[in-house]
């Protein structure tokens, strides 16, 4: 069983509609999530850092973490055709600057 | 946010040469880069972590000897393929951990083919 996993889509979706994208993980040693996005030949980018369980916002953007159930979920609203790329969830145990165990990734593509 | 610059971006060689790709933290001081690999339509693998000033540590599978792993400073790492191989030809992308945002930042990533 892999550690992190997440769905490899692809998901294709309307402009303007709001985007659900998961991972679950098998250990509960991991404290630290993240969600980069990533566009084709590029490297990663950070959009969502959350420690503890719950829920935070930045824009468009809504990262979720139930610690219990060992899920992670990221929100887009009003998606964009701009938001279509590779989103790839990501944790850690000790901090974000060390070792980061990445999911498979979700390609996405948000259509006009 | 930081900057986190690669180079080259893309290069092209023949089986049985050594390529060199640097990664460097462009206006922040990285002590730990890591080194990640990425194959088309897979997720990023990660093949080592490089520590400042002291050896790399290698996942289990990752030859050492066949990707070495040199971090002279706190701004540059830097990992050379020796004796390339076509199976070697993949993304490589590196990233450096700023410990005063707790972030990781990664480069834009260089491009290996080997012929």
């Amino acid at each position: 069983q892999k550690e992190v996993e997440q769905d490899p889509g692809p998901l294709s979706v309307p402009e303007g509609a709001i985007v659900s994208l998961n991972c679950t993980y098998s250990n509960s040693a991991f404290q630290y999530f993240m969600w980069y996005r990533q566009y084709s030949r590029k490297g990663p980018e950070l959009l969502m850092y959350t420690y503890s369980s719950g829920n935070k916002e930045d824009g468009r953007f809504t990262a979720q973490v139930d610690k219990s159930s060992k899920y992670i979920s990221l929100f887009i609203r009003d998606s964009q055709p701009s938001d279509s790329a590779t989103y790839l969830c990501a944790m850690a145990y000790g901090g974000a600057t060390n070792k980061l165990i990445f999911g498979t990734g979700t390609l996405l593509a948000v259509q006009p | 946010g930081a900057v986190v610059s690669q180079h080259p971006s893309w290069v092209i060689c023949k089986s049985g040469t050594s390529v060199k790709i640097e990664c460097r933290s462009l206006d922040f001081q990285a002590t730990t880069m890591f080194w990640y690999r990425q194959f088309p339509k897979q997720s990023l693998m990660l093949m080592a972590t490089s520590n400042e000033g002291s050896k790399a540590t290698y996942e289990q599978g990752v030859e050492k000897d066949k990707f070495l792993i040199n971090h002279a400073s706190l701004t540059l790492s830097t990992l050379t393929v020796t004796s390339a191989h076509p199976e070697d030809s993949s993304f490589y992308i590196c990233s450096a951990g700023q410990s005063s945002t707790d972030t990781q930042y990664f480069g834009p990533g260089t491009r290996l083919t080997v012929l």
